[in-house]
């Protein structure tokens, strides 16, 4: 049981490139969702979706795609990266109800020049 | 709309030292609150949770009550170690966004020997 992973760990982008972080969980979570964290803002919620087939936007949602087509999965797209986008993104999922622990994946740390 | 304030770090202490972060909300309805650890280069664990006004969580040592008067959950330990060293984030959990997380911004802690 990996729980939460998250690739790459580490990325270096141009403005403009686009690029996909990849999320997946082997542990047949519902709800998945996408934060991003920088300093002293704690994390921000970018995307979450409750389901297969399902998304919706969070707190942050400008200049990143979604999309749900298998439980296991829920990748993060950046359609045109700018240097605003430099951050550390987590991926999280959790069982359903809102009183359920969410499990975060590792990170993935992304520098857009 | 909901928000969650804590102390801002970093706070500093000697190896069994008693340890509190401050945590406020502010919330509609009945949420759910949370701490979660996050280590150096790690993501972020579950720390602790309480679920109902009045409920104490506990885990490591750590314990929080969750206050409904004061719309507080503040976080205490009663004798911290080298390994608690970490960035503590509050958080509570939305209904209407699923199991969504509203964030604090983190309060860094140093414990030194």
């Amino acid at each position: 049981n990996a729980g939460v992973t998250q690739t790459p760990k580490f990325q270096v982008l141009k403005t403009g490139q686009s690029m996909t972080l990849q999320c997946a969980q082997d542990m047949n979570h519902e709800y998945m969702s996408w934060y991003r964290q920088d300093p002293g803002m704690g994390l921000r919620l970018i995307h979450y979706s409750v389901g297969a087939g399902i998304t919706d936007q969070g707190e942050v949602p400008n200049g990143y795609n979604v999309s749900r087509s298998t439980t296991e999965d829920f990748p993060l797209r950046l359609l045109s990266a700018a240097p605003s986008q430099t951050s550390v993104y987590f991926c999280a999922s959790s069982l359903a109800a809102y009183q359920e622990t969410q499990y975060f994946g590792p990170g993935t740390r992304l520098l857009v020049l | 709309g909901n928000s969650v304030t804590q102390m801002e770090g970093p706070v500093t202490l000697s190896e069994e030292a008693f340890l509190t972060i401050n945590c406020t909300y502010t919330a509609t309805g009945y949420p759910s609150l949370f701490w979660y650890v996050q280590y150096p280069g790690e993501g972020l664990q579950l720390l602790l949770k309480a679920t109902k006004a009045d409920d104490k969580g506990s885990n490591k040592g750590f314990e929080a009550t969750y206050r409904k008067e004061t719309t507080s959950f503040h976080l205490e330990k009663g004798s911290v170690q080298v390994s608690d060293s970490a960035v503590y984030f509050c958080a509570l959990a939305r209904m209407k966004a699923g199991n969504m997380l509203t964030f604090g911004g983190g309060t860094r802690l140093m414990v030194k020997p």
